[in-house]
């Protein structure tokens, strides 16, 4: 069974970079054609999709993110990564790691499974 | 951007009851929408893709219809472990979701 799992530090200074880890286990991320993505929801609210990779750099981020983030896949770790840089209050949240399914044409489209998510707060 | 709006926010239903949910995509997203549960402290959970597949292990109680940027969720009879909030997501054109509904208990 495939299962997501992320990790990093759970609390970052403003102006600093958000440095976040899925690790894959049950599965191959280079082997399987599918993928991956991050999505945040900030406390009390929605999700908002940040950014989607594939095993070979293949990339795909949210326009309204797209000047601070950065997706990167270590096939040798069965893991892909997310950064996000020069953070504010604003991007307090719990972050998600999740797999994309093959929609229309192997399409990456909906969001399963997903990690448990991990809370990361900006704070000084 | 294509912008999902889920309609009401929030839903009182009594246990046993049908629930409606809906939503409106800013424009047609053909059938690629999505449905998710999300209980509090959890991620969220696939209920439906292409509009109206189950995912794997959902329970029939749970259906999606339509197409184009109209978009329903109905539960037929709420179990206790139902009372959650509902998301939807289209995968058209990238990827966006809807604010949420919440369901409650009546």
């Amino acid at each position: 069974q495939l299962q997501l799992q992320e990790s990093g530090p759970g609390l970052v200074k403003p102006s600093e970079t958000l440095s976040l880890n899925c690790t894959v286990s049950g599965g191959s991320i280079s082997s399987s054609n599918y993928y991956w993505g991050w999505i945040r929801q900030p406390p009390g609210k929605g999700l908002e999709w940040i950014g989607s990779i594939y095993y070979n750099g293949g990339i795909y981020y949210n326009p309204s993110l797209k000047s601070r983030v950065t997706i990167s896949v270590d096939t040798s770790k069965n893991q892909f990564s997310l950064k996000l840089s020069s953070v504010t209050a604003a991007d307090t949240a719990v972050y998600y790691c999740a797999r994309l399914g093959r929609g229309i044409a192997a399409r990456p489209s909906w969001f399963d499974p997903w990690g448990q998510g991990t809370l990361v707060t900006v704070s000084s | 951007e294509i912008v999902m709006t889920q309609s009401p926010a929030t839903l009182s239903v009594s246990p046993g009851e049908r629930a409606t949910l809906s939503c409106r995509a800013s424009q047609s997203v053909s059938s690629n929408l999505a449905w998710y549960q999300q209980k509090p402290g959890q991620a969220p959970r696939l209920l439906i893709y292409g509009a109206s597949t189950r995912a794997t292990g959902i329970p029939a109680r749970f259906s999606g219809s339509g197409s184009g940027t109209e978009f329903t969720l109905t539960i037929s009879s709420l179990q206790s472990e139902d009372f959650a909030v509902y998301y939807c997501q289209q995968y058209n054109d990238w990827w966006t979701f809807g604010q949420g509904t919440k369901v409650e208990i009546k």
